[in-house]
């Protein structure tokens, strides 16, 4: 089946700085990309759409100047948190679309 | 946009039970209904989907019925045994590019 990569898979950052998460189709070319984000004991919350070339689509709500995402190729899609503050420690899950939708293992953040 | 609505929110039953997870959805172009199972800590696994031309699918212990009419769909486990333990979630996709939209999750607790 289809694979989809995350990197980093776990990162701790201090209050205020950037952290940029990887998600990569291995296998296929990815029209568009999806990033989640998931509380603990919640649901997954659609935060952006992304499509290959163009600007990112945001979910009310999500603050776009904040949780940068960038689609330069076909199979990868970067989200950057800056300034990153302890509420936005969360899972980050991202998902590659090729028609059907692939996860990523997921990047969990801590921001200290 | 669309809207996933899931119950129960926690279900108990022991070990040999059936266990069901029902979700209702709001946009009636939705057309492809997945049913993910997710443990602590990592990606959403999928376990079982249907399409809105199908009415029941089944899969060993897994089934999952549709009913168009009335914007609802379920997942059926049967048999249950201590490894099926886990958060279920349903989703909902309205056509092809877009992103799934989740339910909020049902902590499912198989006890010996």
């Amino acid at each position: 089946g289809a694979v989809v990569s995350q990197h980093p898979s776990w990162v701790i950052c201090k209050s205020g700085t950037s952290v940029k998460i990887e998600c990569r189709s291995l296998d296929f070319q990815a029209t568009t990309m999806f990033w989640y984000r998931q509380f603990p004991k919640q649901s997954l919350m659609l935060m952006a759409t992304s499509n290959e070339g163009s600007k990112a689509t945001y979910e009310q709500g999500v603050e776009k100047d904040k949780f940068l995402i960038n689609h330069a190729s076909l199979t990868l899609s970067t989200l950057t948190v800056t300034s990153a503050h302890p509420e936005d420690s969360s899972f980050y899950i991202c998902s590659a679309s090729d028609g059907e939708q692939y996860f990523g293992p997921g990047t969990r953040l801590t921001v200290t | 946009g669309e809207n996933v609505e899931q119950h129960p929110s926690t279900l108990s039953v022991q070990e040999g039970d059936s266990a069901v997870i029902k979700c209702t959805y709001s946009d009636s172009a939705s057309n492809y209904f997945p049913w993910y199972k997710q443990e602590l800590g990592k990606r959403p696994q999928l376990i079982i989907d249907i399409r809105s031309n199908v009415g029941e699918k089944k899969d060993q212990r897994i089934a999952v019925t549709l009913n168009k009419t009335a914007k609802h769909f379920s997942l059926h486990i049967t048999e249950t045994q201590p490894e099926d333990s886990a958060v279920y979630f349903c989703a909902a996709l309205a056509q092809a590019g877009t992103a799934l939209i989740f339910g909020k999750g049902t902590t499912l607790s198989v006890s010996s």
